[in-house]
């Protein structure tokens, strides 16, 4: 069986300091990793998704993370962050032989002006 | 393309009732998820359908039963409602169950409230 662990439940940042949102998880297999973004009253959103190939994976609006197997991690960072990045993130696993995706229990980050 | 659509946005029940929420998938999309959300717990997966099949269940009591019908449209049935099932429930779906790849599309969710 596969789990996530998020240990922030929050994360309070000033706006434009660095942040960076934990995830580890654990399974017997190869996983697929994800990082699925919800802002207030909304569903989830995929932000970045980790397959196969470039540890290190990127989204569009500045946000990466490096998968690091040897540390089951794959952690969440931004060197600059907007107010309009205050909302909860969720890391998730996906075993090479299910299609079932596992949650975390999300980290809230709530950016201060 | 229209996206995951809930509905009703809102529902608030009595303890004992039973509550069917429903959700219409992307167009073209056949596999449909559904999950509880709650403070704490984060996401739960309560199970997943592909071309009116179940494929997959989480580890809910059989209160909560889901079905899905020929157009990819699903359903969402609790009964017998408990306090502790008070929580945003979400809807979402992708176009190929097998193809990891193929990101989940989540609806806006319903929030139901048990009283």
């Amino acid at each position: 069986a596969q789990s996530v662990t998020q240990l922030d439940s929050q994360v309070p940042v000033f706006e434009e300091a660095p942040v960076e949102l934990r995830c580890n998880y654990s399974s017997s297999v190869s996983v697929y990793l994800f990082w699925y973004v919800q802002y207030p009253n909304q569903g989830l959103q995929l932000l970045l998704k980790y397959l196969s190939g470039s540890t290190l994976v990127k989204s569009i609006n500045g946000f990466e993370a490096e998968f690091n197997k040897s540390q089951t991690s794959f952690h969440l960072r931004k060197p600059s962050v907007h107010i309009s990045d205050t909302a909860e993130y969720f890391c998730a696993v996906n075993a090479y032989n299910t299609d079932k995706l596992i949650f975390g229990t999300g980290t809230r980050l709530q950016v201060f002006p | 393309k229209a996206g995951v659509t809930q509905t009703p946005r809102y529902l608030i029940k009595t303890r004992g009732q039973q509550v069917t929420l429903s959700c219409s998938p992307i167009s073209g999309h056949r596999s449909v998820s559904w999950y509880q959300q709650t403070p704490g717990q984060g996401l739960q997966f309560l199970f997943e359908y592909f071309s009116e099949t179940q494929r997959n269940k989480g580890n809910f009591p059989g209160r909560f039963s889901g079905r899905q019908f020929s157009n990819s449209r699903s359903e969402m049935n609790v009964s017998t409602l408990e306090l502790g099932d008070s929580a945003l429930y979400l809807c979402a779906s992708r176009s190929l169950v097998d193809a990891i790849d193929s990101p989940l599309h989540f609806g806006n969710g319903t929030r139901l409230t048990v009283t």
